[in-house]
């Protein structure tokens, strides 16, 4: 069954904490995105990887960081510095940036601030 | 700079209606153009996409209509069902700028039996 996952569903972030999402595929995709969505909003880019040990920022990256050691995950961390994180969190994958512009999104994270 | 704008917010239809959701875009570079539907609480999923060489696509009950003088594209939902309703996005890319999606700000269509 192949797929992207997305873990955890709901997320809470306490005041100066930094948090990890998770992204996972098994599609085999060497690109992946890092998608913000505000309610009622469209989705913004915060990173992308285009192959391994790879990312590039891309509209809004300032308070993430990414790291992509292994082709098939590609973990967000929401750090102290992003001070509005609240937001439905997309991941989404594509074979790779020359070949394939349709990208795959995983079911998404809800992080909220307590 | 909103480089994709989207047009109505929402809209309600009744059902065996055409939902009409308008997009433009300002970057002549834009190469790509896909429309994603998106449910509560869920990611976005393809819908349908077209290239700038090509005026109009259909697939199903969904039809992309391409305006590349006037930089505008639409999405057409013939016969809207009740499982249509959901939140619509428009998207553009550029294939040589790493395909990096610029989305619209998303349409909310609610069909009503």
């Amino acid at each position: 069954d192949g797929g992207i996952t997305q873990s955890p569903k709901y997320l809470f972030r306490k005041e100066g904490q930094n948090v990890t999402l998770s992204c996972e595929q098994n599609l085999n995709h060497d690109a992946m995105y890092w998608y913000r969505q505000d309610p009622g909003q469209g989705l913004r880019l915060i990173y992308y990887s285009q192959i391994v040990n790879d990312f590039q920022k891309g509209d809004i990256a300032e308070g993430y960081s990414v790291s992509r050691e292994k082709k098939e995950s590609f973990p967000l961390t929401v750090t102290s510095a992003q001070k509005n994180p609240t937001a439905f969190y997309l991941c989404a994958s594509s074979i790779d940036i020359d070949r394939g512009e349709t990208q795959y999104f995983g079911p998404g994270t809800r992080l909220l601030v307590l | 700079q909103q480089q994709v704008k989207q047009s109505p917010q929402s809209l309600i239809v009744q059902k065996g209606g055409i939902s009409i959701i308008n997009c433009a875009y300002e970057n002549t570079a834009f190469d790509y153009f896909p429309w994603y539907q998106q449910f509560p609480g869920k990611g976005p999923a393809l819908l349908i996409a077209i290239r700038p060489d090509v005026s109009e696509k259909k697939e199903g009950r969904f039809t992309i209509s391409f305006n590349k003088s006037a930089k505008q594209f639409s999405l057409h939902i013939m016969d809207s069902q009740p499982g249509d309703s959901a939140t619509y996005f428009c998207a553009a890319s550029i294939r040589a700028a790493g395909n990096k999606l610029t989305f619209g700000g998303g349409t909310r269509v609610l069909v009503k039996p």
